[in-house]
């Protein structure tokens, strides 16, 4: 599958744990971006990150998030000490780079579930 | 700033019937405008993009979107509907950046 992929696809977590979620791009591309969908809405985007830079993170809460995309390996979003309103879905995309004409490949999400 | 407005929350048509979802968009300059359709569980998938050009564009599966800047509006429609197309469908724009707004998305429920 040379498709976004991310994992896993449920996560349960209890409140004050922490929760992550991976995203590896499609090949070939190094742009990644996270959105989170709650329940009812749209999309709403978090972080933009290529390869060892976070390019903008203005959509992510100040607090308790945090996102990292290494030389190597998957991106990482990383919830800490989570709380009842951060159950959403978690998306990721990628794309070849930031051009506003290059469509963005989004994943199957991680369902995130706080007990 | 951008924003996209889908007005309709649910629709529900019969089989074979033809569709229209709205979709009004803010934006001062020249958007870029995308339709995804998601089904339950799954991540979304790009219908169709509008860039420049011809105003009516074409997608997958059948589908196709028309932009009209005068009304700020960029509607998918289908000519016949199928069973397997019941799922959400989000409008979404850019506008100087790559950051997607997405609109709240419209259900479809399609009646055998």
């Amino acid at each position: 599958n040379a498709g976004v992929m991310q994992n896993p696809r449920h996560l349960v977590r209890r409140r004050g744990q922490e929760a992550r979620l991976r995203c590896s791009p499609m090949k070939g591309h190094s742009h990644v971006y996270w959105y989170r969908q709650l329940p009812e809405e749209g999309l709403k985007f978090m972080v933009y990150l290529q390869k060892e830079n976070i390019i903008d993170e203005s959509g992510m809460p100040k607090e308790r998030f945090s996102a990292e995309f290494p030389k190597e390996g998957p991106s990482i979003l990383r919830i800490q000490q989570v709380v009842r309103g951060d159950s959403a879905a978690y998306f990721c995309a990628s794309s070849p780079d930031s051009g506003r004409d290059q469509p963005q490949h989004f994943g199957d999400g991680t369902r995130l579930s706080i007990l | 700033a951008q924003s996209v407005t889908q007005p309709d929350i649910h629709i529900t048509v019969s089989e074979g019937a033809s569709l229209e979802l709205r979709c009004n968009y803010s934006y001062g300059a020249t958007p870029y405008l995308f339709w995804y359709v998601q089904s339950p569980g799954q991540g979304l998938q790009l219908l169709l993009k509008y860039f420049s050009g011809d105003t009516l564009v074409q997608g997958i599966k059948g589908f196709e979107a028309e932009f009209k800047r005068s009304q700020s509006s960029f509607n998918l429609r289908k000519p016949s509907v199928h069973w397997s197309d019941a799922a959400e469908y989000f409008c979404a724009v850019t506008g100087p950046t790559y950051k997607y707004i997405f609109g709240t998305g419209t259900r479809l429920k399609v009646l055998a």
